[in-house]
């Protein structure tokens, strides 16, 4: 998986609990993403960050925030958590040269009760 | 509106037999073209990654071609391996100035090989 961990790789929570899922990569890369995956949709972007400190949103941004302060370190934060939140949340990474190509991770799955 | 769609859903060969999916897009201005294969329960991995002047490229059993003009894409799978049961996944890269936002994925194709 190119050096990418995500952390935990299993979660079950309730509606309106805070939960912190954490990308980890050793591959130096500028570009780390979330994702989530659900039946039925393509992947869809959540946040992206081409730095630390520099995030930006994507496609289905709500409810969600991130935090970058370390090169190898992206985390995404769902401050209260919904039902519909209920997925699996991929991180990838990419570099700046070449097609920048992105490189997944192993995916967390969460489960929102 | 910027999308990629992938036939068929899903798709069950005999272990040996050939196969071919389909991705048509309608992303503009494109960039380049990836297929992805995913395992149950495991990221993404990529297979192929085409720009509009290549129209076929190889990984293995694995061919993909390219009509840019038409704007689909192909993946071809040879022999298959009851290892190539996998869901696989078709993405094309926008080419928006400088933001790194800007995959459109399919929503992939379920391939079962059986023996």
């Amino acid at each position: 998986d190119a050096g990418i961990t995500q952390s935990p790789r299993h979660k079950v929570t309730e509606t309106g609990t805070p939960v912190t899922l954490r990308c980890h990569q050793t591959e130096n890369h500028r570009y780390m993403y979330w994702y989530r995956q659900d039946p039925g949709h393509g992947l869809r972007l959540i946040h992206y960050s081409y730095g630390v400190k520099d995030t930006d949103k994507g496609e289905v941004s709500d409810g969600y925030s991130v935090s970058r302060s370390k090169t190898e370190d992206f985390l995404l934060t769902l401050e209260s958590a919904t039902s519909s939140q209920t997925s699996v949340y991929f991180c990838a990474i990419s570099g700046t040269s070449g097609y920048n190509e992105q490189f997944f991770g192993p995916g967390t799955r969460l489960t929102v009760l | 509106k910027n999308q990629v769609e992938q036939s068929p859903q899903s798709l069950i060969i005999l272990e040996g037999k050939n196969c071919t999916l389909q991705c048509n897009y309608t992303v503009s201005p494109f960039s380049n073209l990836r297929w992805y294969k995913q395992d149950t329960g495991r990221g993404p991995v990529s297979l192929t990654i085409m720009t509009f002047s290549e129209n076929t490229k190889s990984n293995g059993r694995y061919t993909a071609t390219l009509d840019a003009d038409t704007k689909q894409s192909s993946l071809h799978i040879t022999a298959s391996q009851l290892s190539d049961s996998a869901s696989y996944i078709c993405v094309v890269r926008a080419n928006y100035g400088g933001s790194q936002g800007n995959l459109i994925f399919g929503k992939g194709t379920k391939l079962s090989v059986k023996p």
